[in-house]
């Protein structure tokens, strides 16, 4: 079936050393995708966006490489900090619908 | 700005009784969004309106659950009876835009039912 998934569900990563999420989605005509970092008792908060006429977009020591031969999505932090510990999802968009992943833990080695 | 307002935030009742969620969505935005996360299924959308009206209750897992949406500022979501199983967190969400927006989430509401 239709799915957004996660190749690594958790991940560890030293303080200072950058990070990679990686995320498979499966419907190409998805034309939308969000990352979302989410910490422990609190809501999905939004990090970065990108459409699927892009490629690459960046943002504050984030950058969201897209890449649709593959219907491959990854999430590259920068300088990982103990902050960035969290759970970060990925959702694709079609149409009016949203579809999340299951989430991939980072956790940040001081 | 203030974000997506949810509430309660914690709430634990006794099997059978009604919980009442409760979401006040950003000011300006058109679409709300009522999503389900647990453990073993993540996030699960529950049911999502724009301009105030159901556009998709297909994610509504069972008639114990309704979701009513007044007027642009305020939205219920309904569980009754409730059941043990329906403990999970519960979010709100809205977007500007009916489609191809960022949704952003309010804090969750973490019901359990004992």
């Amino acid at each position: 079936g239709e799915s957004v998934g996660l190749h690594l569900p958790t991940l560890s990563v030293q303080e200072g050393d950058n990070s990679i999420i990686n995320c498979a989605y499966s419907n190409s005509a998805s034309d939308y995708f969000i990352w979302y970092k989410q910490e422990s008792g609190k809501g999905p908060q939004f990090i970065i966006d990108i459409r699927s006429n892009m490629d690459k977009r960046q943002g504050q020591r984030v950058t969201v490489l897209l890449n649709k031969t593959v219907k491959h999505l990854s999430l590259q932090i920068a300088a990982t900090q103990p902050g960035d510990s969290a759970v970060y999802f990925c959702a694709e968009s079609r149409g009016n619908q949203f579809y999340f992943g299951t989430g991939t833990s980072l956790t940040v080695i001081p | 700005d203030a974000g997506v307002i949810q509430s309660p935030r914690h709430e634990v009742t006794e099997m059978g009784q009604e919980v009442t969620l409760r979401c006040k969505p950003i000011s300006g935005h058109n679409s709300l969004f009522w999503y389900r996360q647990t453990m073993m299924r993540g996030l699960e959308l529950l049911i999502y309106f724009n301009n105030n009206v159901p556009i998709d209750d297909s994610g509504m897992p069972e008639d114990r659950f309704s979701a009513k949406m007044p007027n642009a500022s305020f939205s219920t979501l309904k569980i009754q009876p409730s059941e043990p199983r329906d403990s999970a967190v519960y979010f709100c969400a809205s977007s500007p835009r009916y489609t191809r927006n960022t949704i952003y989430f309010g804090e969750g509401s973490w019901l359990t039912v004992v």
